[in-house]
């Protein structure tokens, strides 16, 4: 089983429309984010969260809001879907301290009609 | 974190080693050398990661600049499944509260049988 479980792995939605996509992780790790991919753009990052109570916006957080409801799990809404939010997207964990080594879900590829 | 440099792709032969270039003239003394890379369909995976001295793991080598302006990610022998995107990142790990970790485009590596 993977360590860092994300789902849906595929979504089709309407502009307009409320979607989750829920990431859970069994590593133990206290650090969870958020990425999203479009072609040719690499990962940037939404939001990440260094423990239950600490949200921390990225780079493109607009549009997005995240709830972190237990250590193993963060999830990622839209509120109000809209087709240039169509991508794949990413969740990852790491742990406090260290290097900083990310571990990531296989992702959730979201369509936005 | 510092902004890094890639080609945007390269092109190796089976069998035959490959390195793999990035440029981080920004680079802090702080800052750590990040590689992580992605196969098609999947998330991106931690490859290797070095401060200043030469790091060697069983994926890759890392040889760094003296000055650590750049660095280079060497896959010795080269086989068809490290064709991937191959992403080079700073990390300051000084900055302990700001664990903003961004990838840029990569470099997408194509292996020739």
């Amino acid at each position: 089983d993977a360590d860092v479980t994300q789902t849906p792995r595929n979504r089709i939605t309407k502009t307009g429309k409320r979607i989750m996509l829920e990431c859970s992780q069994t590593k133990g790790h206290d650090r969870m984010y958020w990425y999203r991919q479009d072609p040719g753009l690499g990962l940037r990052l939404i939001y990440y969260s260094f423990d239950v109570k600490d949200i921390n916006k990225g780079e493109i957080s607009d549009g997005y809001s995240v709830s972190r409801q237990a250590q193993a799990k963060f999830s990622l809404s839209l509120e109000s879907a809209i087709p240039n939010q169509t991508a794949l997207y990413f969740c990852a964990t790491s742990k406090q301290g260290g290097t900083g080594e990310l571990f990531f879900g296989e992702g959730s590829r979201l369509t936005v009609l | 974190d510092a902004k890094t440099t890639q080609p945007n792709s390269m092109e190796s032969n089976e069998e035959e080693p490959v390195h793999l270039p990035c440029n981080h003239s920004t680079i802090s003394g702080t800052d750590y050398i990040h590689w992580y890379r992605q196969l098609p369909s999947q998330g991106p995976e931690y490859v290797i990661h070095g401060l200043t001295s030469n790091v060697n793991n069983r994926m890759a080598s890392l040889a760094i600049a003296e000055d650590r302006k750049s660095s280079t990610l060497i896959l010795h022998r080269a086989t068809l499944r490290d064709a991937a995107v191959y992403y080079c990142i700073l990390r300051d790990l000084s900055q302990y509260n700001n664990n903003d970790m961004r990838f840029g485009a990569g470099t997408r590596l194509t292996v020739k049988p």
